[in-house]
């Protein structure tokens, strides 16, 4: 079945730095992907959404400036968390959305663990 | 606003035991219903979906009901094994939305005992 993949699947970074989490589909192409984030013991938030080509649009309280997402491709989304502090520490995760038999069928990525030290 | 609330864990079981994750939600419309697995290391993966009331999804020996008078889709399985020792999610995402945003969860963790 279709696969996406993020990369990395941890990463420890020190407060003040910008990191970088990919998001790859990995046989298919996916003009939408979204990007979510989860605390512990707390739902799965929907941060953006992305598509190929335009700017991502962004759910209400995500700072854009904040946490940068860039689509340039059909296969590539990335999440880049710009000047992280502690607070940011999260799990990551991301989703593509497929078309097939008039249905959009949406895959996750296996998520991306973010410590800020 | 919308919401899905499921039952807080971990969901302790032993093989062969009968499972159920009550999951609730509120929406305005008509959501389509999901149940996603994580198992360790690895990404959401669809179990099963309904997309309006009355409809069952069933997949793996699992399976959930679209409840609409009770706003429920409760998770169900006759006798689960170590293999099904997971994270599970129920989610929403309505028809209307034209994004297809998904609401979550907080997902319940289960862990099956040999």
């Amino acid at each position: 079945g279709a696969v996406v993949s993020q990369h990395p699947s941890w990463v420890i970074c020190k407060s003040g730095t910008s990191v970088k989490i990919e998001c790859r589909s990995l046989d298919f192409q996916a003009t939408t992907m979204f990007w979510y984030r989860q605390f512990p013991k707390q739902s799965l938030m929907l941060m953006a959404t992305s598509n190929e080509g335009s700017k991502a649009t962004y759910e209400q309280g995500v700072e854009k400036d904040k946490f940068l997402i860039n689509h340039a491709s059909l296969t590539l989304s990335t999440l880049t968390v710009t000047s992280a502090h502690p607070e940011d520490s999260s799990f990551y995760i991301c989703s593509a959305s497929v078309r097939s038999g008039g249905e959009n069928t949406i895959y996750f990525g296996e998520g991306s663990w973010l410590t800020v030290v | 606003g919308n919401s899905v609330t499921q039952m807080e864990g971990p969901v302790t079981l032993s093989e062969e035991a009968f499972l159920t994750i009550n999951c609730t939600y509120t929406a305005t419309g008509y959501p389509s219903l999901f149940w996603y697995v994580q198992y360790p290391g690895e990404g959401l993966q669809l179990l099963l979906k309904a997309t309006k009331a009355d409809d069952k999804g069933s997949n793996k020996g699992f399976e959930a009901t679209y409840r609409k008078e009770t706003t429920s889709f409760h998770l169900e399985k006759g006798s689960v094994q170590v293999s099904d020792s997971a994270v599970y999610f129920c989610a929403l995402t309505l028809s209307t939305s034209g994004t297809y945003k998904y609401i979550f969860g907080t997902g319940t963790r289960l862990k099956v005992l040999a």
